[in-house]
């Protein structure tokens, strides 16, 4: 079972600052790294997608890969009250159509 | 909008009912998935279709039956369901993988169906 490891929460910033989400995982041979954000009641959303080390931006949203450290996170700039929701760290497996959840992290936005 | 499509969105049955959840994508997607999701917790995978077999059943009891009538719907039916099977049921679709190593295409969630078992 490959571990995918995310601080719970919940994670509370003031608007307009930066929100740091982390996750890392057990599984030296993944490739494919993806963060959902997921409100109360609703489906998971897919935000980024990362599968080379380094950054990737896309907007307010920043994924970071270390494959070395099994390290992956998602800083949000700016953030603004409609970022809270839960944000998942979800891993593919590089043996098939299979993918790897972690806890998710409650983030608040306060105003 | 989601391009995977959920039906219905609630469901309230009884434990002797028999019921279905529909799923249908349009995004040429060969893969498709049932999660199961209870309350601040992440979804938790039930089955997968890839082209339109089963390739992975995590031990769900035989009460869930999964069906892919073709490669754009997926069925998840219902029979003797317990309260403890109230739940939010997801249904997902992603690019099948070409070989093993290749990268993953991310998931593409349905809305969800809520159901209720009363």
């Amino acid at each position: 079972q490959k571990e995918v490891e995310q601080n719970s929460g919940p994670l509370s910033v003031p608007e307009g600052a930066i929100a740091s989400l982390n996750c890392t995982y057990s599984d030296r041979v993944s490739q494919s790294f993806f963060w959902y954000r997921q409100y109360s009641g609703k489906s998971p959303e897919l935000i980024m997608s990362i599968y080379s080390n380094g950054d990737k931006e896309d907007g307010r949203f920043t994924a970071q890969l270390n494959k070395a450290s099994q390290y992956v996170s998602l800083l949000i700039r700016d953030s603004q009250p409609s970022d809270s929701a839960t944000y998942l760290c979800v891993l593919g497996s590089w043996t098939g159509n299979q993918f790897y959840f972690g806890t998710g992290t409650s983030l608040t936005v306060i105003p | 909008d989601t391009e995977v499509t959920q039906t219905p969105k609630h469901l309230v049955m009884g434990m002797t009912n028999k019921k279905s959840l529909k799923c249908e994508q349009h995004m040429g997607h060969r893969a498709m998935y049932w999660y199961k999701q209870k309350a601040k917790k992440p979804p938790e995978l039930m089955f997968v279709y890839s082209y339109e077999k089963l390739s992975i059943n995590e031990s769900v009891p035989s009460r869930f039956s999964p069906e892919c009538p073709n490669s754009s719907l997926l069925n998840l039916h219902l029979h003797a369901l317990q309260p403890e099977d109230s739940a939010l049921y997801l249904c997902a679709s992603s690019q099948d993988r070409g070989a093993p190593d290749s990268y993953n295409s991310p998931l593409h969630f349905g809305n969800g169906t809520r159901l209720t078992v009363t």
